[in-house]
């Protein structure tokens, strides 16, 4: 079964550093472009970036880049996403996802989730 | 970025109604679009991808049209199993960008 499995809620305080994972399972991982979309409590779907953990080519959005930092162990079919001082307003739930095809580039619709880690940064 | 208008913003209809969702793209994305359906608690769930492909397994009372700018996603016939937050994305460049919503509930 194909299947993303994120790590578990996680509550921080400001300032704190952070990494989330999203290990990939049952399918060849360093062929998929694996991206994190962020969801704020109670908001929309904010697409923050991509990584192709084949040779780990990522690509941010603007909104994120030097906000956050995306990885890839390809050894443990695991991504990652980082934080080095978290703020308040990162509170939101992570959701990694894959893109559906092997050959679509970093242009492609997300096929599998992740079940979601939900990050709470609070003094 | 491209920014994506989606309306309305909540609907209410009956079991058995034909629901309409649209979606209205800053500039031309061709037919770079996809459909999530979310409910509430879950990860979000890819209906129908490049404007008009059902993915496996979605029913086919789904289904999405249109190209360039103007986009529309239909369910032919509303089921109680149907109640969820909908989106558009857009892919034809990066960042990606998705819809506000649409908020569909059980009149």
């Amino acid at each position: 079964e194909v299947q993303l499995v994120q790590s578990g809620a996680e509550v921080k305080k400001p300032g704190e550093s952070l990494k989330i994972s999203c290990k990939g399972s049952g399918y060849s991982f360093t062929s998929y472009w694996i991206g994190w979309v962020r969801q704020m409590p109670g908001k929309g779907l904010e697409w923050m970036g991509i990584i192709y953990p084949g040779d780990s080519e990522i690509r941010y959005s603007p909104s994120f880049q030097g906000q956050v930092t995306i990885s890839a162990d390809r050894s443990i079919t695991t991504a990652y996403l980082q934080w080095s001082s978290l703020k308040a307003s990162d509170t939101a739930m992570y959701h990694c996802a894959r893109h559906r095809t092997d050959f679509g580039g970093p242009h492609d619709a997300f096929d599998i989730w992740g079940q979601g880690t939900m990050v709470t940064v609070s003094s | 970025d491209i920014q994506m208008t989606q309306s309305p913003s909540s609907l209410s209809a009956s079991v058995g109604d034909r629901v309409t969702i649209t979606c209205q793209a800053s500039q031309d994305i061709s037919n770079y679009l996809n459909w999530y359906q979310q409910k509430p608690g879950k990860a979000p769930k890819l209906l129908i991808y490049d404007a008009s492909d059902l993915e496996t397994g979605v029913p086919s009372r789904f289904s999405g049209s249109g190209s360039g700018t103007d986009f529309t996603f239909t369910i032919s016939s509303l089921q109680p199993e149907d109640i969820a937050t909908y989106y558009c994305q857009q892919y034809d460049n990066l960042p990606d960008t998705f819809g506000q919503g649409t908020k569909l509930e059980i009149k």
